[in-house]
């Protein structure tokens, strides 16, 4: 069972639009999440954490974080071109390694 | 700043090989890692390493063995390639491998196995 579940699968948006993703753990012990970012034909980089609940604002990108119900989000507003990639959810425990989820391909069209 | 560099970038294997990849990172972190990315399943963790000559089995171990004889070097042995095997190894590193720090990773060595 996939621990760290991310949707939709894929996603396109115009350029200047909001992208959203979703992710959701299976496990209540996750207390760390990132979001990282993966062009094509490189490693995936790291985004912005969040481990707290309620929003986090870095520049265009804002994550949610609902412990109680499992639940991070990432929003990208005025999205362009080079935010097209694959977008990971990762999570962990205070004492273990981080899971990812199974990323969400973003499309942004000109 | 800091980089992490996996070599090569592709392999092609036959069936049965026994096959290496490398990884070296100057960023000075103590914990380095092995993930498997195969489309539509995200990142698996193979080995980890937290200090040299540290091993630390992930969740997709078996059929792979690994090695840290410096703290900026690991690199992943496939035992015996499978047949038809294609898969994108990404090496990656943390500063201490505690579960809040983000991972700093390479640009992956893409397998592909006849």
């Amino acid at each position: 069972q996939q621990k760290v579940q991310q949707s939709p699968e894929s996603l396109s948006v115009p350029e200047g639009g909001m992208a959203s993703f979703n992710c959701t753990s299976s496990d209540r012990n996750f207390q760390y999440f990132w979001w990282y970012r993966q062009h094509s034909g490189e490693g995936p980089k790291a985004l912005m954490s969040i481990f707290s609940d309620g929003d986090k604002k870095e520049g265009r990108f804002t994550a949610h974080l609902n412990k109680a119900s499992l639940h991070v989000s990432l929003h990208i507003r005025d999205s362009q071109p080079s935010d097209s990639a694959l977008y990971f959810c990762a999570a962990s425990e205070p004492t273990d390694k981080v899971v990812f989820g199974t990323g969400t391909r973003l499309q942004v069209s000109p | 700043g800091g980089i992490i560099t996996q070599t090569p970038k592709f392999l092609i294997g036959q069936e049965g090989q026994k096959l290496t990849l490398k990884c070296q990172q100057n960023f000075n972190h103590d914990t380095m890692y092995w993930y498997r990315q195969d489309s539509g399943k995200g990142l698996r963790l193979i080995y980890y390493s937290i200090t040299e000559n540290d091993l630390q089995k992930g969740d997709l171990s078996e059929g792979y063995d690994a090695s840290r004889e410096k703290k900026s070097s690991f690199s992943l042995t496939v035992t015996s390639a499978q047949k038809n095997e294609m898969a994108v190894f990404l090496c990656a590193s943390s500063i201490k491998g505690l579960s809040n720090e983000r991972l700093f990773f390479g640009h992956g060595t893409k397998l592909s196995v006849l």
